[in-house]
Parts: structure tokens; sequence; C-alpha cells
């Protein structure tokens, strides 16, 4: 089986703290996502990453970074968080595939609250 | 522009009835695949379903079955003989960018579905 795994379930931290979450999968996928839930908001893509040390911009990349330094792990980073960074953050994992089918496996998720 | 769109923010479904979770989509182009994912609530995304574009034939996986409707741009998902395991939220998602290192996948808000007993 797939399995994804997140660092933390459940994280407090303050405003302007350097927070670093981690993801680790074990199935030698190449694509690896972070995404953030919100209510009412769904999913949204913060980054994306296809292979070692490569990275691109989801929808709201605005206020972090990732790393991608092993292929079965990326970390996202908020360098300075803030209040409205406050929401649960979902990690995926995916192989590459040619045509439209990319079933992404998710990890346990993280909820962060910045006080 | 939004891609996903579920107007049902939560609906209520008596045990052992179907449920239909409605799901509009957004593309132009030709060739693209749509998901749908459940998340309980201890968080866990799982996978359910999914169909391709070029699919002549509406998915189906045990109890889940997807209504794809490609003129209208509309992939329902139909839950049937509904239990109390399937309370949870559900959205359904799209990717519609087959280009080489492009695999994300865009999501709708989210539907919740409570099972009544």
């Amino acid at each position: 089986d797939v399995k994804v795994t997140q660092s933390s379930r459940y994280l407090v931290k303050r405003t302007g703290e350097k927070v670093f979450l981690e993801c680790v999968q074990d199935m030698d996928h190449e694509n690896m996502f972070w995404y953030r839930q919100d209510p009412g908001l769904g999913l949204r893509l913060i980054y994306f990453s296809y292979d070692v040390k490569m990275k691109e911009k989801g929808d709201i990349p605005e206020g972090y970074s990732v790393s991608r330094e092993k292929k079965e792990r990326f970390s996202l980073i908020l360098e300075s968080a803030s209040t409205n960074q406050t929401s649960m953050y979902l990690c995926a994992s995916s192989l590459n595939f040619g045509d439209t089918y990319n079933e992404q496996f998710f990890g346990p998720g993280t909820r962060l609250t910045v006080l | 522009a939004q891609k996903i769109t579920q107007t049902q923010p939560g609906m209520f479904v008596q045990e052992k009835e179907a449920v239909t979770l409605d799901c509009t989509y957004d593309t132009s182009d030709q060739s693209y695949g749509l998901f749908w994912y459940k998340q309980p609530s201890s968080g866990e995304m799982i996978f359910l379903i999914y169909q391709g574009s070029y699919d002549e034939q509406n998915a189906t996986e045990g109890r889940y079955s997807l209504n794809f409707q490609k003129a209208r741009k509309s992939a329902n998902l139909v839950i049937s003989a509904s239990q109390l395991g399937d309370s949870a939220m559900y959205f359904c998602a799209m990717r519609d960018s087959p280009h080489p290192y492009d695999y994300k996948l865009s999501f709708g808000a989210g539907t919740t579905v409570t099972v009544r007993a």
C-alpha cells in the first residue's frame, strides 16, 4: 500500500515563527504536492514537485516555500508564520503518467494553528 | 475562473437510499480526467472513482458510479444504498493538463453528506 506520512497531525505556532511541515512517501512516486484546505474553499494547491530539486508554484504560493532534496521527502516551509496561514495542510504524491489518469495519494494532514 | 464547481455544501440522505452529488467543470482541453475523493472526519482523503474524457462508459466502482455528461460538462457522483459510513465530505477534482510535468489536480469546494439511520 502507498503510504504518505506527515510529521505532525496538530501543530501550534506563534506569529513570525519559521514552520517546517514534512511529508514522506514510500512508493517511489515522482510527484509530490502540498495543499491547504479551508472550509468552503476545498483544496488549493500551494506547490508541487515532479522530481528531486524541482518545484512549481501552485495557485497560492505566497508566504510559502518548499524543498525537495530527496525523492521521498517534500517539505513545506512557512518563513514567517501569520494567522491567515492557520489551516489544514495536506500532502499528496503520485506517479508520472503520460495521460490524464493521475490518482494522488494523500497523507493524514497537519492542522496548523498560528497564534 | 473556478474549474470545478460543487453547488451543494451539504446534503442529508436516509440510510439505504441513493444520493447524487453534483459536479460541473470548466476546461477547453479535449483530454482530461475527473476524480472523486471522500474525506471522512478523520481527515484522510480516499480516492473513489475516475472518469477519463474519452471513456465511453460511465465509471463504476462498487456502490459508486459517475454520471458523466460531457456536453454539459458535468460529472455527478452517485452513491447507491447509502450506509452510515458514507457520512463524509466529498470532493470532485480534475486534471486537464496532460502535459509533461504538470500533474496537478483542481478541486471543488466539496459537499458534506450526512447519512441518517
